[in-house]
């Protein structure tokens, strides 16, 4: 059965970087799946940050791009988010998740849903 | 980025049978089969409901079910139980920016 669990600080203040991890359980992340990650300010809907392949293939939303870093540590079975120059818009209850992979002629890229997800950590960016 | 267009809020009573739909464009839902919705309790993570339009995962009631025509994707709950009152949410496979969700439809059970 795989588990997701996402960790990490809390309360960031503004300007600084958000750091991240999501602990996979039950399920090697060295597999034929991508692994991502997805936020919900309170109160609102589902955005997409961005997923990634053990291979290092990553995909980001275009809108956090310039601001993203997503990693995997093979060796602890983990993933991990950094997003940096954080602002309040910026708070949000963050989700891992896992991505079937898309296969085509020649690239692959993650399909577009997600299961399972983990339970989500709220991240508040204030002073 | 735009999102998908959903409604914000639907409504039905119990036993009864609704739609939600969720529209985008030919750079996503029109061009791809890969549209997926979520259901998502107060203070839970999302569940999958529906991927690849209409297919669902092991364990999902099939009073919910999916459908694409041209650029918008449809989401049908049948038999409306009170445990379906949560937000809904589609999202698509998009060539411009890898993949997109809506902004989401509360459902409220009457």
């Amino acid at each position: 059965q795989v588990q997701l669990q996402e960790s990490g600080p809390g309360l960031v203040r503004p300007s600084e970087t958000l750091s991240l991890t999501c602990t996979v359980s039950g399920y090697s992340i060295i597999s034929s799946y991508y692994w991502g990650w997805i936020r919900q300010p309170p109160g609102k809907g589902l955005e997409w940050i961005g997923s990634m392949y053990h291979s290092g293939s990553t995909f980001y939303n275009p809108s956090l791009q310039s601001r993203v870093t997503i990693s995997m540590d093979t060796s602890k079975n983990q993933l991990s988010l950094k997003l940096n120059s954080v602002a309040a818009a910026d708070t949000a209850v963050y989700y891992c998740a896992r991505a079937p992979m898309l296969l085509g002629s020649g690239w692959y890229s993650p399909k577009n849903w997600f299961d399972p997800w983990g339970q989500g950590t709220l991240v508040t960016v204030s002073s | 980025q735009s999102a998908l267009t959903q409604p914000a809020s639907v409504s039905g009573s119990p036993g009864q049978s609704i739609t939600i739909s969720c529209t985008g464009t030919s750079t996503d839902v029109g061009n791809y089969n890969y549209v997926s919705w979520y259901q998502q309790h107060p203070g839970k993570a999302p569940k999958l409901l529906i991927y690849d339009v209409s297919d669902r995962p092991s364990g999902v009631s099939d009073r919910f079910s999916g459908s694409k025509s041209g650029n918008t994707a449809s989401l049908s709950i049948s038999g409306l139980q009170a445990e379906d009152e949560a937000d809904y949410y589609c999202n698509s496979y998009s060539s411009s920016t890898t993949l997109v969700f809506g902004g989401g439809t509360k459902l409220t059970v009457l």
